[in-house]
């Protein structure tokens, strides 16, 4: 059974800090693996999708990484604002190709001014 | 640009109650998908569905039910509603098309009493 872990749970930055968010997938069979952003009490926003084919893609300041080998996938958030506060999950699909999704319990990130 | 919208952002019932959830989209897609979120708990997948009129369980059904008479409108209910079910809850949609990109509503806070 696919498990999916992202360590730290939590995380408090100073703004300007360059930081990564790391998630941990038990099987490489993914299909995807795409990253969200949630903010307090809201529904979740899709940051980046990497497909299992591919080994990183970016958005503006946000670059996210996989590598199925070690069942590992990593977001890099570059000169962080205090506008960047708020849980980052991760998430995979498994190798069908219905979209189901397995999420991480989330990274909640503080950027402070 | 993408949108699924979930009708109710709050509700309040009470126990034994029968809850409807709407969710729609307008993106075309084929998956939609019912989670629960709860604090320790993360993201729990309820139902989820690929095409009208189908759908399969997901991790937590029990309780739940689910239709989807039309490919915009996906509706959880709840048929006997218990404190337990307090949650919220994110519809989400997703196209095999589109790379399987997952999209999120707002979310429905449910109180049950």
């Amino acid at each position: 059974k696919q498990e999916v872990t992202q360590i730290p749970a939590a995380l408090s930055v100073p703004e300007g800090e360059n930081l990564v968010l790391n998630c941990s997938f038990t099987d490489s069979a993914i299909y995807n693996l795409q990253w969200f952003r949630q903010d307090p009490g809201k529904g979740l926003t899709s940051l980046l999708l990497i497909q299992s084919s591919q080994r990183e893609q970016t958005s503006g300041r946000l670059n996210a990484s996989l590598d199925k080998s070690s069942g590992r996938s990593t977001l890099y958030i570059a000169a962080s604002q205090p506008g960047d506060s708020a849980t980052y999950l991760c998430a995979v699909h498994g190798s069908s190709n219905t979209g189901k999704l397995i999420f991480g319990q989330g990274t909640t990130l503080q950027v402070k001014p | 640009d993408v949108k699924v919208t979930q009708s109710s952002r709050y509700l309040v019932k009470r126990t034994g109650e029968k809850v409807f959830l709407e969710c729609v989209q307008d993106m075309d897609h084929e998956n939609m998908f019912w989670y629960r979120q709860d604090p320790g708990l993360g993201l729990r997948l309820i139902y989820f569905s690929y095409d009208v009129k189908m759908k399969e369980k997901g991790d937590i059904p029990e309780g739940y039910s689910v239709s989807r008479e039309k490919k915009e409108r996906f509706s959880l209910i709840l048929e006997s509603a218990s404190t337990n079910q307090t949650s919220m809850y994110l519809c989400a949609s997703s196209s095999t098309v589109s790379g399987n990109t997952i999209y999120f509503g707002e979310g429905s806070w449910l109180t049950v009493v």
